[in-house]
């Protein structure tokens, strides 16, 4: 079965310090994987997604994410944190047998001044 | 730009109403999808339609029902609402292959 798995439920930041959320996978196959960003109260906005290509994949707001096969990882990362960035962060993989995403349980970031 | 519109950023409820969600998106894509959202258990898959008038079961689909007439509404309707279907409500649509895009969610009370 595919799945996806945020091992952290939270990640504390100083602004200004390089950040890392962590998701790791497992899918039978290629993996079509994607990244989320959650605000309180709003819905989730995309950040970016790796379907083929170059393992370090850019997204919206300075963030970029590394592939890695060996390790079937997916993590988010930002050079320099912003207080801004304090959200909740989803990993998703695509399942193949249907058209659905495979959601990870999310991991909270905090950035503190 | 995408735009996945919901009907209710806010709704609250009656235990045994039946509760209309409604969801509208501008991008012409085949599917669309129904979430619920609760803290520590992520985001979980209620129904999902890939087609006009097609719509397949999620996860948690008990409890609910959805309606696709056009492609670009999809509805997801609680027959007899309870208190344990307080809840965010998260409305998405996408491409086979690529990214969902989401609504606001509607946060949904039932007392």
């Amino acid at each position: 079965a595919q799945s996806v798995a945020q091992p952290e439920d939270q990640v504390n930041v100083a602004e200004g310090n390089p950040l890392t959320v962590k998701c790791t996978y497992s899918v039978s196959g290629n993996p079509y994987l994607f990244w989320y960003v959650q605000y309180p109260n709003r819905g989730l906005q995309f950040l970016l997604k790796y379907i083929t290509g170059d393992n370090l994949v850019k997204g919206s707001y300075g963030f970029e994410a590394e592939f890695n096969k060996s390790q079937t990882s997916f993590h988010l990362k930002k050079p320099s944190a912003l207080v801004s960035d304090s959200a909740l962060y989803f990993c998703a993989v695509r399942d193949f047998s249907s058209y659905k995403l495979i959601f990870g349980s999310g991991t909270r970031l905090l950035v503190r001044p | 730009d995408v735009k996945v519109t919901q009907s209710s950023r806010y709704l609250v409820k009656r235990t045994g109403e039946k509760v209309f969600l409604e969801c509208v998106q501008d991008m012409d894509h085949e599917n669309m999808f129904w979430y619920r959202q609760d803290p520590g258990l992520g985001l979980r898959l209620i129904y999902f339609s890939y087609d006009v008038k097609m719509k397949e079961k999620g996860d948690i689909p008990e409890g609910y029902s959805v309606s696709r007439e056009k492609k670009e509404r999809f509805s997801l309707i609680l027959e007899s609402a309870s208190t344990n279907q307080t809840s965010m409500y998260l409305c998405a649509s996408g491409t086979s292959y690529n990214e969902q895009f989401f609504g606001p969610g509607t946060r949904l009370t039932v007392l």
